[in-house]
């Protein structure tokens, strides 16, 4: 069963980084992700994609400090110099045959 | 610029019918799947129901198969989702969104404003 694990919350330092992590069930590694991020009262906004070799392809207007990343079943976003408009929810998503799958979500805190 | 506007959300009581609709702009629809995702209050985000460019594969989640029907019309570029015998569980916000590729679900690269269903006796 294709399922994807998030830790439920992360926090940091304005101006610091975080690195938020989401990893695919058994059988599953080689599978791309997206990153969303809700802020709040807010639509989710697409951020990237990120595929299995590490490589992704950002949305228009994301900020350089937003990265992907990837390591064998884990699926990495980092956010670099935090903000605190970078408070939000992050969602990460994949897809197989007729499916679509997001993860629970980390809410990440600007300390 | 890459619009999507969902319409048709209202308060329904349980076991009648809503359907949605999502215009959308600015980007060539035949070129992307479609999906619906929903947003229960204070909860995460579930994918509902996707479709492919051609209408040629459907999927659901399995909280809302044989109970929704999603469909597209593309020539008036535009998605919708038939509701039937909603639940008090079905309440939620209900976004459309794009996909980024035409024949498989992909990335969701793109996403609307969301329109309220509430169920409620």
């Amino acid at each position: 069963q294709l399922v994807l694990t998030q830790s439920p919350s992360a926090s940091a330092s304005l101006g610091a980084s975080v690195k938020l992590t989401c990893t695919l069930s058994s059988g599953h590694s080689n599978y791309a992700i997206a990153w969303h991020q809700q802020q709040p009262e807010k639509g989710p906004r697409y951020l990237m994609k990120v595929n299995t070799d590490g490589s992704h392809n950002k949305g228009d207007g994301i900020p350089d400090r937003f990265s992907g990343s990837s390591s064998g079943a884990e699926r990495y976003l980092t956010i670099s110099s935090l903000q605190y408009e970078d408070e939000a929810d992050y969602y990460c998503q994949t897809w197989g045959a007729g499916i679509v799958v997001f993860g629970g979500g980390t809410q990440v805190t600007v300390l | 610029e890459v619009q999507l506007v969902a319409s048709g959300g209202g308060l329904v009581q349980p076991g009648r019918s809503l359907r949605l609709s999502c215009a959308v702009s600015g980007f060539s629809f035949d070129d992307h799947a479609m999906h619906w995702v929903r947003q229960a209050p204070g909860k995460g985000l579930e994918w509902v129901s996707g479709i492919t460019w051609s209408s040629g594969s459907t999927g659901y989640a399995d909280s809302v198969e044989g109970r929704f029907t999603i469909s597209r019309d593309n020539a008036k570029k535009s998605l919708y989702l038939q509701m039937n015998s909603l639940r008090v569980e079905d309440t939620a916000l209900y976004y459309c969104a794009r996909g980024d590729a035409a024949t498989t679900m992909g990335a969701l690269d793109s996403w609307g404003q969301g329109t309220l269903v509430a169920v409620s006796p």
